[in-house]
């Protein structure tokens, strides 16, 4: 069946350090990939998405690229923010199933 | 994108009580979905809720605990019922928005339910 893995957390970074949260996937088909982010005591708000094979997703300073050949679409950011604490769960879908998020990875910035 | 609501926020409920939750949206969508987030876990789908039919009910989730209604295109209701302990979670409301894409799903703020 379709799954989603991502790296584990938490993850804790200095301020404008590099970011890379690691994102890989099982479908079947050609799913659409997503990034959502939850900031604490709050919902999902998406952050980015692609929905075919090399799109790059990008908001935020967020980007990720839909790489088929390795079934990855990792997430990065140049220069994280004490305001990009937070945790991110990666998802796919495919042809209007439900949505299987990963596990998240809980993301702490320090001044 | 489609702007969400829940109420209530939070609530902190005794053992064997019932909760509804609402949902609303800005918008008339055809798809609805309710999901549990457990402490510390991921999101998992309990059912989907499309407006004049029965909810559809994901595995392990079953409508006596969990009964659904869907009126119009734009409202839905969650009741936790028999609340016990493990019911504490966030319960997400979440729509597919037909205007930017059916692919993405987009949520509400989430309730977060806390059952002494």
């Amino acid at each position: 069946g379709n799954s989603v893995t991502q790296m584990e957390g938490p993850v804790t970074l200095s301020e404008e350090a590099f970011l890379t949260i690691n994102c890989t996937y099982t479908a079947t088909g050609y799913p659409s990939l997503f990034w959502y982010v939850q900031y604490p005591g709050e919902g999902l708000q998406l952050l980015l998405k692609a929905t075919k094979a090399d799109d790059k997703g990008s908001n935020k300073g967020f980007e990720a690229t839909y790489r088929k050949e390795t079934t990855s679409f990792h997430l990065e950011k140049g220069s994280v923010q004490v305001s990009d604490s937070a945790v991110y769960f990666c998802a796919l879908r495919t042809s209007y199933d439900k949505v299987i998020f990963g596990p998240g990875t809980s993301l702490s910035v320090i001044p | 994108s489609a702007v969400i609501s829940q109420k209530p926020s939070r609530d902190i409920c005794q053992r064997g009580t019932s909760l509804t939750i609402q949902c609303q949206v800005d918008s008339q969508v055809t798809m609805m979905f309710w999901y549990r987030q457990q402490p510390g876990q991921s999101l998992t789908l309990i059912a989907t809720a499309n407006q004049g039919s029965e909810a559809t009910y994901e595995s392990g989730f079953v409508i006596d605990k969990f009964p659904i209604s869907r009126p119009n295109l734009t409202f839905s209701t969650l009741t936790v019922s028999n609340m016990s302990p493990e019911d504490s979670s966030i319960y997400l409301c979440s729509v597919e928005d037909g205007r930017q894409s059916r692919e993405t799903q987009y949520f509400g703020p989430g309730t977060r339910l806390l059952v002494l």
